[in-house]
């Protein structure tokens, strides 16, 4: 168990709709990282959060926004969806020191536009 | 930017034997990290190995060590004694040194294990 959670596991609906994609880090850990796997894209970074402000942006579409709360969750909002987006999404996180180097990884959403 | 080429799509050991999965890295970066990531059928995302450039020891975990050649630029994973467990997706990853930054993924390898 790495100690990043995420909810839901499975997420499946249409194509148009709007879902939000949560995680929980591991306990003290400041910066949040959210990644799209997908079958011809492999991993993708899309968003870094660190103590609740934006770090660092990838390859993250316009519809897709995110925010870190003040208990340092995160969400992954994703609107507008196409078929394209059905992914496996993972949350990871790491700690706030210089030497916390790993990133550790949650047991993803898998989402499903039909 | 940063890349990462994994150039082994798929590989096979024969369960005991040895296996090396290779990786190559492009970077102008003096502080990094480096990784080697499993992520079996279940989909899970699990750390196996990491090394930190500044260090000239290949980094061991069991089983598992790296071939860490800086100045080639290169980053390969042994896996000895390779077991039924060790058949997953391997993807290696570089991480920059300085501002927590995110990681940069290879395409991944997979490997099977036939008994």
């Amino acid at each position: 168990d790495s100690g990043v959670t995420q909810t839901p596991k499975h997420l499946i609906t249409a194509t148009g709709q709007r879902v939000t994609l949560r995680c929980s880090p591991r306990s003290g850990d400041l910066s949040v990282y959210w990644y799209q796997q997908s079958l011809d894209q492999g991993l993708q970074f899309l968003i870094q959060y660190y103590n609740g402000e934006e770090r660092a942006k990838g390859n993250i579409l316009e519809r897709f926004s995110a925010q870190q709360f003040p208990d340092l969750h995160s969400e992954l909002n994703l609107s507008s969806l196409e078929l394209g987006d059905s992914a496996l999404y993972f949350c990871a996180s790491s700690g706030p020191d210089h030497g916390d180097e790993k990133l550790f990884f949650g047991s993803g959403t898998q989402l499903s536009v039909l | 930017a940063q890349t990462v080429t994994q150039s082994q799509p798929e590989m096979s050991v024969q369960e005991a034997e040895t296996v090396t999965l290779s990786c190559t890295y492009d970077t102008s970066e003096s502080d990094y990290y480096l990784f080697w990531y499993k992520q079996p059928p279940s989909r899970q995302m699990i750390l196996v190995i990491r090394q930190e450039a500044y260090k000239q020891q290949n980094a061991t975990e069991n089983r598992f060590s790296v071939n860490f050649q800086k100045a080639a630029k290169s980053f390969s994973l042994k896996i000895s004694d390779s077991q039924l467990g060790d058949a997953a997706m391997y993807f290696c990853a570089y991480r920059s040194g300085g501002s927590q930054g995110n990681l940069i993924f290879g395409k991944g390898t997979k490997l099977s294990v036939k008994p």
